[in-house]
Order: structure tokens, then C-alpha cells, then sequence
């Protein structure tokens, strides 16, 4: 059974710090993995999607990396600014007809 | 502009009544899901549609009913057989199935005492 993990659960930093956020699955087979953001009280917005033959994918100033082989990816984000501060998601599709989403991690970046 | 609507923003309920979510989509996205989320926990899926007219169970069904008569809309129906309704529900679409990301609306929370 695929389970997604995502550590730390949550973290602060302050503005200007370049910060990873990590996720792991314990299923390789994956089609693809997608990271996602989710302000409070609100729906999750789509940032990368990482097909299973990719490596990585950079949107801005994000870059997701994947490593299918030892189940992890991590999100990049260069340049911190409060604004970024959400709740990030990631989520696998493996072999069954759904994505499996982690817990996420909060981050918080103050002034 | 392009996106999902999920109405209302919140709900109120009794325990004992059924309830329609609903959520409407102008993407002419093929494939639309119901996620339910709640503290702690990942999200997790209810019901999923890959067309009109055809829709799977998801990994918590019991106490839901859904409908796709119509390409832009995906209610979901929360019964009095649902033991917990309590949470915030999120609808999604995706142009395609598997290797399309997946488009999410803003939610609708549901409290029923």
C-alpha cells in the first residue's frame, strides 16, 4: 500500500532563505508526482507535476526534484518571501486510480 | 476566467438530514473527483469520475452518493448513513486521468450537529 510522507510537518524561516521541503513514498512504481499549495481555508492550487521519467521540474523560483529509485522528491523554494508562507502538499499516482497525498508540510516565512 | 466552483462556502446541518455539495467546472475537464479533508490527515478521495455518466468509488464512499449527468457538474450527496460528516470537502478536475494535474476549487466546509 502506497503511503507519502512529508517531513518536516512544519517550519519557519526568515524571508531571503533558499528552504527544500521533503517527500517520500514507499512505492516507486509511480506515473507521476505533483506538489501542491493550500492557503488556510482554501482548495489546494497545482504547482509541478514530475512525470515518473523526469527528473525534475522547475516552475519560477520552485524546483521540484524526483528520485523514484529511493522514493523521495523535494521542493525547492529559492528566495523565500512571506507570501510563499502555505501549506505545502505532495502526492503520488502509483498503480491504483488515484493520487496519494502526504499530510503536508506548513511553512511559515516571516519578515 | 477558467476554474472550479464549489458552493456554498459553508454548510450547516442537522444529523439526520442528507446534503448536496455542489461543484461546477467551465474547463471542459474530462475527469473530476470529491477529496474530503480533515485535520491531520491527508487528503482523501470519496468518489471520482473519469467521464459523463461513469464514476468509481473512492477509498471512503460509504455514506456518499454522486451523479455526472452533465460534463461541468459533480455533486456529491452526504447521507445520514455517513457516521463523521464533519470536514471540509474539496472537489477537483483534470483535463485527462493519471498524467494531468489535478485543478482543485475552494472548498466547501460542512458541519452537521
Amino acid at each position: 500500500k502506497q503511503e507519502v510522507t512529508q517531513i518536516p510537518a512544519a517550519l519557519s524561516v526568515p524571508e531571503g532563505e533558499n528552504l527544500v521541503l521533503n517527500c517520500s513514498f514507499t512505492d516507486s512504481a509511480i506515473y507521476n508526482l505533483q506538489w501542491f499549495r493550500q492557503d488556510p481555508g482554501k482548495g489546494l492550487t497545482s504547482l509541478l507535476l514530475i512525470q515518473s521519467s523526469q527528473r525534475e521540474q522547475t516552475s519560477g523560483r520552485l524546483n521540484a526534484s524526483l528520485d523514484k529509485s529511493s522514493g523521495r522528491s523535494t521542493l525547492y523554494i529559492a528566495a523565500s518571501q512571506p507570501g510563499d508562507s502555505a501549506t505545502y502538499l505532495c502526492a503520488v499516482w502509483g498503480n491504483t486510480d488515484k493520487l496519494i497525498f502526504g499530510t503536508g508540510t506548513r511553512l511559515q516565512v516571516f519578515p | 476566467d477558467g476554474g472550479i466552483t464549489q458552493s456554498p462556502k459553508y454548510l450547516f446541518r442537522k444529523e439526520g438530514q442528507n446534503v448536496t455539495l455542489s461543484c461546477e467546472q467551465n474547463l471542459n475537464h474530462d475527469a473530476m473527483y470529491w477529496y474530503r479533508q480533515d485535520p491531520g490527515q491527508g487528503l482523501r478521495l470519496i468518489y471520482y469520475s473519469q467521464i459523463v455518466n461513469d464514476f468509481q468509488k473512492g477509498d471512503i464512499a460509504e455514506g456518499y452518493s454522486v451523479s455526472r449527468e452533465k460534463k461541468e457538474s459533480f455533486p456529491l450527496t452526504v447521507t445520514s448513513a455517513q457516521k463523521n460528516p464533519t470536514a471540509f470537502y474539496l472537489c477537483a478536475s483534470s483535463i485527462g486521468f493519471v498524467n494531468s494535474p489535478l485543478h482543485f476549487g475552494n472548498g466547501t466546509r460542512l458541519t452537521v450537529t
